[in-house]
């Protein structure tokens, strides 16, 4: 079975702290991606990578980054939390010839 | 730009019925369509994929229907059970084969017992 991991599933942090969150997965797929979801708005694509150190910015990549320095881990980094960057994170990866794609538990931050 | 809409956010059935959501998008007709399922607290799940030359998928009580004339998918859960209850999300490709899904909001289904 795919398994798509990710590093906490419960987060809280201040605001202007520093954020990482690490998502894994071990199907050797080449593409992951960072989303965040929140009520009313759905889910929206912050970065996605296609391979190892590539990434490109989805439809909302500000106050964002990510690091992709191996096949298996993506990272999304908050910069410097605000609270408007309180939401459900969800990371996904699926091959590249593949269309199903797979999602972790997600991780619900809050930012005080 | 294309958009993909999902009209109701919340539908209520009772057990032992049919539910039907509704999946609409707008611009170019997708490669294919996918729907998804995503219970409280957790990740989407994917459950059924159609392409746009198949008019219909099914997936034991699962089936859906791909109208790339009204740009429309309709996703059915016949017999419905308490278990079914979660929220359903459509997605389609955009940008190519090596593009991105776009998804849809979701339609929360409870089914009462």
């Amino acid at each position: 079975d795919v398994k798509v991991t990710q590093s906490s599933r419960y987060l809280v942090k201040r605001t202007g702290e520093k954020v990482f969150l690490e998502c894994v997965q071990d199907m050797d797929h080449e593409n992951m991606f960072w989303y965040r979801q929140d009520p009313g708005l759905g889910l929206r694509l912050i970065y996605f990578s296609y391979d190892v150190k590539m990434k490109e910015k989805g439809d909302i990549p500000e106050g964002y980054s990510v690091s992709r320095e191996k096949k298996e881990r993506f990272s999304l980094i908050l910069e410097s939390a605000s609270t408007n960057q309180t939401s459900m994170y969800l990371c996904a990866s699926r091959t590249a010839n593949q269309e199903t794609q797979y999602f972790g538990p997600g991780t619900r931050l809050l930012v005080l | 730009s294309q958009k993909i809409e999902q009209n109701s956010e919340a539908l209520n059935i009772q057990e032992g019925k049919t539910a039907t959501l509704t999946c609409n998008y707008t611009n170019y007709s997708p490669a294919y369509l996918q729907w998804y399922r995503q219970d409280p607290g957790r990740g989407p799940v994917f459950l059924l994929l159609i392409r746009e030359n198949e008019k219909e998928k099914r997936k034991e009580r699962l089936k859906v229907t791909f109208d790339t004339t009204l740009k429309q998918s309709l996703f059915h859960i016949t017999a419905s059970q308490p278990a079914d209850s979660a929220t359903y999300l459509c997605a389609l490709l955009y940008g190519g084969s090596q593009g991105n899904l776009i998804f849809g909001k979701g339609t929360k289904l409870s089914v009462k017992p």
